[in-house]
């Protein structure tokens, strides 16, 4: 599977917009970009999925240009609950493996 | 609630213990997942099935884990002669198997061993 790299940390406060870019150089024609939200204690949870452009949810918008190098997920006026680690992951998802990075830790502010 | 089970939400035994972890699936999933999770890191994929066969195991899976599911719907991950290294955090993931179908995650049961 495509290695992504993406930011450790990053603060934001509350009611900002929270932009996360993710590397992946190495995608592959038929992987796609699937984010994934963690709290403490708690399991993954699916965020946004995409192949190419823009894709957007209730949750989140997920941004891919043309050469697929990298996404940004967009946080639309987070708020102190969107604390979490979210994890950016490349591939193909269907009956595979997921391969997580380190993910990055959001931190909300007041 | 629909979403993947996992029983227990907590176990703690002594090193040398056998344990044994339950996931239940989103009932319509054919596809079956675990993962580990140690603090600070990512999950690591260790087993995966389709229905009842399982098709692929980490190498971080050794011959003291071994993972069943029996009829195709619930899984159990067992781990015998438990050792320190053991303590983290066991995720269940399960998907509809469909192409670029997400995988849904339980909340895990996390493993401290005395």
């Amino acid at each position: 599977l495509a290695k992504t790299t993406q930011p450790i940390s990053m603060d934001s406060y509350e009611g900002q917009e929270v932009n996360i870019t993710c590397s992946h150089n190495n995608i592959a024609t038929n992987d796609y970009i699937t984010w994934y939200q963690q709290f403490p204690s708690q399991g993954p949870r699916f965020i946004i999925q995409g192949y190419k452009t823009k894709v957007t949810n209730e949750v989140a918008s997920l941004f891919i240009p043309a050469d697929r190098k990298s996404s940004t997920l967009s946080l639309p006026r987070v708020s102190l609950s969107d604390t979490a680690v979210y994890y950016c992951l490349v591939g193909e998802t269907a009956g595979n493996k997921l391969t997580f990075g380190g993910g990055t830790r959001v931190l909300v502010k007041p | 609630d629909t979403g993947v089970s996992q029983d227990p939400r907590h176990k703690i035994t002594k090193r040398g213990q056998n344990v044994t972890f339950r996931c239940d699936p989103i009932s319509e999933h054919n596809r079956l997942y675990w993962y580990r999770q140690t603090l600070g890191q990512g999950p690591e994929f260790l087993t995966y099935f389709q229905n009842e066969a399982q098709l692929e195991k980490s190498r971080l899976l050794s011959d003291r884990f071994s993972a069943e599911r029996p009829k195709g719907s619930f899984s159990t991950l067992e781990i015998q002669r438990t050792e320190q290294g053991d303590s983290a955090m066991y995720l269940c993931a399960s998907s509809a198997g469909q192409p670029n179908q997400p995988q849904h995650f339980g909340d895990g049961t996390r493993l401290s061993i005395l």
